[in-house]
C-alpha cells in the first residue's frame, strides 16, 4: 500500500512554544490530507480536512488559529500547534487520500510541559 | 464527533478462539472500513466494504455490513497473540471524503 510518513515521531516542548508536524505521502500524490488527534485510550477525532492549495476545513470545536494547517503541495501537509499548552499533549495522526482507503501516517506524540 | 459506537469496548479471549467486534453508525455511508492500531502506533488498514456489499473476506478476517441496521461486524478467526490491538471501524460518505471513527474495541489475546 501507499506510504505516509510523519515527522517528528515524538516531540517534547515547553508551554507557550509552537510545534510543527509534517505529513508526507511518499509514493503517491494526495489531493486531500486529514489531521486527527487521539487522546490515550480514546478513538481518533478528526480535526481538519485539507486540500492542496486551499484553506483547511476545520471540524466543530477545533480552533483554526491554534492549529494551523498548510497543504502546499500534493505530497506535504503541515500542522502547527501554536502556543502549545499541556492540554494539547496528544497523539496527532495524519492521513492522505486520493480515493478510498485513506493511508495513515505513524503518528506524532506531542508532550507539552 | 464520532459516527458510531463499537462493542464490546474491550474483549479478552484465548489464543485460537474467534473474536467478533461490532460497529454501529448513525448516518448513511458510502464505505465502511476497519483499522487496527497497536498501542501507541499508527493505523493499519484491514478491509474496506462498500455500501452495496454485504460480506467480505481477507485471510482470517470476515466483515459483514447490514445497511438496514446501520451495523457492521468484524470476525477474526483463529486468533493469535499478534492480533492484540485496538480495532476501529470508520465510515465515509464518498471516496476521499472525511472518515469518522467509531469508539474502538480493545482486543487482548491470552496465550
Amino acid at each position: 500500500g501507499a506510504v505516509v510518513s510523519q515527522h517528528p515521531s515524538w516531540v517534547i516542548c515547553k508551554s507557550g512554544t509552537s510545534v510543527k508536524i509534517e505529513c508526507r505521502s511518499l509514493d503517491f500524490q494526495a489531493t486531500t490530507m486529514f489531521w486527527y488527534r487521539q487522546f490515550p485510550k480514546q478513538s481518533l477525532m478528526l480535526m481538519a480536512t485539507s486540500n492542496e492549495g486551499s484553506k483547511a476545513t476545520y471540524e466543530q470545536g477545533v480552533e483554526k488559529d491554534k492549529f494551523l494547517i498548510n497543504h502546499a503541495s500534493l505530497t506535504l501537509s503541515t500542522l502547527t500547534v501554536t502556543s502549545a499548552h499541556p492540554e494539547d499533549s496528544s497523539f496527532y495522526i495524519c492521513s492522505a487520500a486520493t480515493d478510498s482507503p485513506q493511508f495513515f501516517g505513524p503518528g506524532t506524540r506531542l508532550t507539552v510541559l | 464527533s464520532q459516527q458510531g459506537e463499537e462493542d464490546p469496548q474491550a474483549l479478552s479471549i484465548q489464543e485460537g478462539e474467534n473474536a467478533t467486534m461490532n460497529c454501529s453508525y448513525k448516518t448513511s455511508i458510502n464505505n465502511l472500513q476497519w483499522y487496527r492500531q497497536n498501542s501507541g502506533r499508527g493505523l493499519v488498514h484491514l478491509i474496506l466494504i462498500r455500501s452495496n456489499e454485504r460480506e467480505k473476506h481477507s485471510g482470517r478476517l470476515r466483515v459483514t455490513l447490514d445497511t438496514s441496521k446501520k451495523s457492521s461486524s468484524l470476525l477474526i478467526t483463529a486468533s493469535r497473540a499478534a492480533d492484540t490491538a485496538s480495532y476501529f471501524c470508520a465510515t465515509d460518505k464518498s471516496s476521499a471524503s472525511k472518515i469518522i471513527f467509531g469508539s474502538g474495541t480493545r482486543l487482548s489475546i491470552r496465550p
